[in-house]
């Protein structure tokens, strides 16, 4: 089955750090990917996304390349900010109508 | 434009209670899902809908019932309440229209405690 693995939490940075959060996957066919933010008391919203290989997904000085031949998405920001304290969720589509979403990871 | 509301926001349940949480979008979104999100366990599917009068079973459908009579709703209802379904409850909604590449837009959930 289709299945997404992050790497764990919590991860707990300075202001203006570099963050990496991995995320790996494992699907049949030709998945799009995203990757979900939750702030604190909120419902989940899409950062970014991916829909074919080598496609970067950019927003909020976030970026994430799709590698197929390693499947994964790892999601990257070059200078952290307090305000991008949150929950960050990995997700992949692979059917018209769900997705499968990682186990999430807190950043501090 | 209110997006997905879920009512209600907070609820404590004896366990055996029932109780049904509802969900409503008003952006005519085709379909619909019920999440549950647990620690270290991320967002798993619960029922999901792909349109009116239809419904399915996700990953953890046990001990949950789903209905959407009309298509901005989709109500998941608990007959017996269990601990094990104390939870945080999040309904998502997304547009039909560009198959894998649409997003979900999600409610801001529900906090479920059984006790």
């Amino acid at each position: 089955g289709n299945s997404v693995t992050q790497m764990e939490g919590p991860v707990t940075l300075s202001e203006e750090a570099f963050l990496t959060i991995n995320c790996t996957y494992t699907a049949t066919g030709y998945p799009s990917l995203f990757w979900y933010v939750q702030y604190p008391g909120e419902g989940l919203q899409l950062l970014l996304k991916a829909t074919k290989a080598d496609d970067k997904g950019s927003n909020k000085g976030f970026e994430a390349t799709y590698r197929k031949e390693t499947t994964s998405f790892h999601l990257e920001k070059g200078s952290v900010q307090v305000s991008d304290s949150a929950v960050y969720f990995c997700a992949l589509s692979d059917q018209v109508y769900k997705l499968s979403f990682g186990a999430g990871t807190t950043v501090t | 434009n209110a997006g997905v509301t879920q009512t209600p926001k907070f609820r404590v349940l004896k366990t055996g209670q029932s109780m049904t949480l509802l969900c409503a979008q008003d952006m005519n979104h085709e379909y619909m899902y019920w999440y549950r999100q647990d620690p270290g366990m991320g967002l798993r599917l619960i029922h999901y809908s792909v349109g009116e009068g239809t419904t399915a079973k996700g990953e953890v459908p046990d001990g949950y019932n789903v209905s959407r009579l009309k298509k901005q709703n989709f109500l998941l209802g608990l007959e017996s309440a269990a601990p094990s379904q104390t939870s945080v409850y999040f309904c998502a909604s997304r547009r039909q229209d560009r198959g894998l590449n649409e997003k979900l837009f999600f409610g801001s959930g529900t906090q479920l405690s059984v006790l």
